[in-house]
């Protein structure tokens, strides 16, 4: 099922600072990205998604950029907080479907 | 947003019960949910897809007879773990997508077999 490959595993920033998650997939069938965030003991929650048709999605401090050819998406976390400490999963899925394959996750810790 | 409820919370269980964990949509329907299961500090593993009024679609790997998954209505989709071992602890977790395209997730169901 690894269809989506995440780096890094984990991550420690400053606080202030950018935070940068990379994700790589495989099926050129996918065409929807999100990315949620997981604090321990929750379930996932949806912080931003995107299609293929577009480079770049930004809400907030979250970004996406995408880059169609190289089959590659990035999360950017701009002013990182401590409270964006948790574990974060890029996704895919493809066809129109709901069926969402994870990547393997990336633990961040912001320090104060 | 949709809300996705998921109950218990946590479980405690003795080896060889069996354990229902369900899945409600509290302000939509839902003719699809998901099952995922998660291991401490691992990705969550699709298990199944659950359809309103039909059988489960199982990933590969998945055994049908121990994970039974029953989706009644367009709101409540149960997942039963049956004859419950220790290697079946885990933390399971439902989804269901709402409007948009979003999928929204339950808060999760820790198992423990003890």
């Amino acid at each position: 099922q690894q269809q989506v490959k995440q780096s890094p595993q984990s991550l420690i920033v400053q606080k202030g600072g950018i935070s940068i998650i990379n994700c790589a997939y495989e099926n050129t069938a996918f065409d929807y990205f999100p990315w949620y965030q997981q604090f321990p003991g929750k379930g996932p929650a949806l912080l931003i998604a995107i299609r293929p048709d577009v480079s770049e999605k930004k809400e907030g401090r979250f970004t996406i950029s995408f880059n169609k050819s190289a089959k590659q998406f990035s999360l950017h976390i701009m002013d990182s907080q401590p409270g964006d400490s948790a574990t974060y999963f890029c996704a895919a899925r493809s066809n129109g479907g709901f069926k969402t394959i994870f990547g393997a996750g990336t633990r961040l810790f912001v320090k104060a | 947003g949709a809300v996705v409820s998921q109950h218990p919370s946590r479980v405690i269980c003795k080896s060889g019960t069996s354990v229902k964990i369900e899945c409600r949509s509290l302000d939509f329907q839902a003719t699809t949910m998901f099952w995922y299961r998660q291991f401490p500090k691992k990705s969550l593993m699709l298990m199944a897809t659950s359809n309103e009024g039909s059988k489960a679609t199982y990933e590969q790997g998945v055994e049908k007879d121990k994970f039974l998954i029953n989706h009644a209505s367009l709101t409540l989709s149960t997942l039963t773990v049956t004859s419950a071992h220790p290697e079946d602890s885990s933390f399971y977790i439902c989804s269901a997508p709402g409007d948009s395209g979003k999928l929204f997730f339950g808060s999760g169901t820790q198992l423990s077999v003890l």
